[in-house]
C-alpha cells in the first residue's frame, strides 16, 4: 500500500509553546490530506482537511486559529498546535488517500 | 452528523477461534474500510469496500460490504496472538477520502 510518513512520532512541549507535526505521502501525491485526533481508548475524530494550495476545512467544534493547517507541496501537510495547554495532548494522525485512505503513524503530543 | 455502530466493543477469545466484528449504519457509505491499530501506531489498512454486497479476503480476514450499503462486517479466522489489537471500521460517503470511523473493537488472544 501507499506509504504516509508522519513526524514526529512523539513530542513534549511546555504549556504555552506552539508544536508542528509534518505528514508527508512518500510515494504518491496527496492534493487532500485529513488530521485526525484520537484520545485514549477512543476513536478517530476528524479534525479538519487539508487541501494543497487552499485552506483547511475544520470540522465543528475545532478552533481554527489553534490547530493551524499548511499543505503547501502535493507531498506534505503541516499541523501546528499554537500555545498548547495540557487539553491538547492527545495522538494526532494524519491520513492521505492513495485510492484508500493510509494513515501515518501517529504523533503523540505531551504539553506539560 | 453521520455516525457508525461498531460492536462488539472487545473480545476476548482463545487461540484459533474465528473472530466475527460489525459496524452499522443509518446513513448510506460508498466506501467500507477496516483498519487495526496497535498501540501508538497508526491505523493499518486490512481490506477495502467499494462496490454493494461485495466479499473481500485477505488472508485469514474477509469482509462484505453490506447491499444496503449501510452495514459490514470483518471476520478473522483462526486466530493467532499477532491478531491483538484495536479494530476500527470507517466509511466514506464521498471521493474525497473523509472518513467516519466506528468505536473499534478491542480483540485479545489467549494463548
Amino acid at each position: 500500500g501507499a506509504v504516509v510518513s508522519q513526524h514526529p512520532s512523539w513530542v513534549i512541549c511546555k504549556s504555552g509553546t506552539s508544536v508542528k507535526i509534518e505528514c508527508r505521502s512518500l510515494d504518491f501525491q496527496a492534493t487532500t490530506m485529513f488530521w485526525y485526533r484520537q484520545f485514549p481508548k477512543q476513536s478517530l475524530m476528524l479534525m479538519a482537511t487539508s487541501n494543497e494550495g487552499s485552506k483547511a476545512t475544520y470540522e465543528q467544534g475545532v478552533e481554527k486559529d489553534k490547530f493551524l493547517i499548511n499543505h503547501a507541496s502535493l507531498t506534505l501537510s503541516t499541523l501546528t498546535v499554537t500555545s498548547a495547554h495540557p487539553e491538547d495532548s492527545s495522538f494526532y494522525i494524519c491520513s492521505a488517500s492513495a485510492g484508500a485512505a493510509f494513515f501515518g503513524q501517529g504523533t503523540r503530543l505531551t504539553v506539560v | 452528523g453521520q455516525q457508525l455502530n461498531q460492536s462488539p466493543q472487545s473480545m476476548f477469545i482463545q487461540e484459533g477461534e474465528d473472530v466475527s466484528m460489525n459496524c452499522t449504519s443509518s446513513s448510506i457509505f460508498n466506501t467500507w474500510l477496516w483498519y487495526k491499530q496497535d498501540p501508538g501506531e497508526g491505523p493499518v489498512l486490512l481490506i477495502a469496500l467499494y462496490k454493494a454486497g461485495e466479499l473481500t479476503s485477505n488472508g485469514r480476514l474477509t469482509a462484505q460490504f453490506g447491499i444496503t450499503r449501510k452495514d459490514s462486517f470483518l471476520n478473522i479466522s483462526a486466530s493467532i496472538p499477532s491478531d491483538v489489537g484495536i479494530y476500527f471500521c470507517a466509511g466514506s460517503s464521498s471521493n474525497t477520502g473523509k472518513l467516519i470511523f466506528g468505536q473499534g473493537t478491542t480483540l485479545q488472544v489467549k494463548p
